[in-house]
């Protein structure tokens, strides 16, 4: 059975940082493309940044570059996404998820049970 | 980026009722369209991708369409389990995308 448990989330200051963990187990963690989804408080989903299994391809939204990096440790089994110049509008809970696809067809297939980031003085 | 309209915003209806629900992408998504369930405080539950294959464990009432840009979520016999919020998803193009969601209340 896929397991993904996120970690790392909390109350932090704007301009502040902050490093998501998500664990996985019951697959081959090395080998699946990996990604962050968010969700806002009462609000909808917004998709943050994929990795490739090997590290190798990274992806993300306009509004996070050059300030979060996603990254993998395959032999931790492990996700992270380091979050720096935090801003209010980052306020969310944060997903991690297992990407899953083919030729026509690409899925966030399995998804952690989230970690809440606040961002506020 | 590709924008994913999706309507209704908010409905409601009775168990047993058969509901759909609408994305229109702004561009060529192809395939690379899927449905999400999420129920209050849960993560998102993937229910169809690519757009009409139902995901393992998924009970046969949900089915997916295509016509287009135009996709659709139909459930054919409401349960009570199913009133929550359903997203789309296009995976064509990054940045992916969700529609606005569509809550599904009981009338």
């Amino acid at each position: 059975e896929v397991q993904l448990v996120e970690s790392g989330g909390g109350l932090v200051q704007p301009g502040g940082s902050l490093r998501l963990s998500c664990t996985a187990a019951g697959f081959t963690f090395s080998g699946s493309w990996m990604t962050w989804v968010r969700q806002a408080p009462g609000k909808g989903l917004e998709w943050v940044a994929n990795i490739k299994g090997d590290g190798s391809e990274k992806d993300s939204v306009g509004s996070v570059k050059g300030r979060f990096t996603i990254s993998r440790d395959n032999d931790k089994n492990s996700l992270y996404l380091q979050m720096n110049s935090l801003r209010a509008e980052d306020t969310a809970v944060y997903y991690c998820a297992t990407l899953r696809g083919s030729s026509d067809t690409r899925f966030f297939e399995c998804w952690g049970q989230g970690t809440l980031v606040t961002v506020s003085s | 980026d590709i924008q994913m309209t999706q309507s209704p915003s908010s409905l409601s209806a009775s168990v047993g009722d058969r509901v759909t629900i609408t994305c229109r992408a702004s561009q060529s998504i192809i395939t690379f369209l899927n449905w999400y369930q999420q129920k209050p405080g849960k993560a998102p539950k993937l229910l169809i991708h690519g757009p009409s294959t139902l995901q393992s464990g998924v009970p046969s009432r949900f089915s997916g369409s295509v016509s287009g840009t135009d996709f659709t979520l139909t459930i054919s016999s409401l349960q009570a389990e199913d009133f929550a919020t359903y997203y789309c998803l296009q995976t064509h193009r990054t940045p992916y995308t969700f529609g606005q969601g569509t809550k599904l209340e009981i009338k």
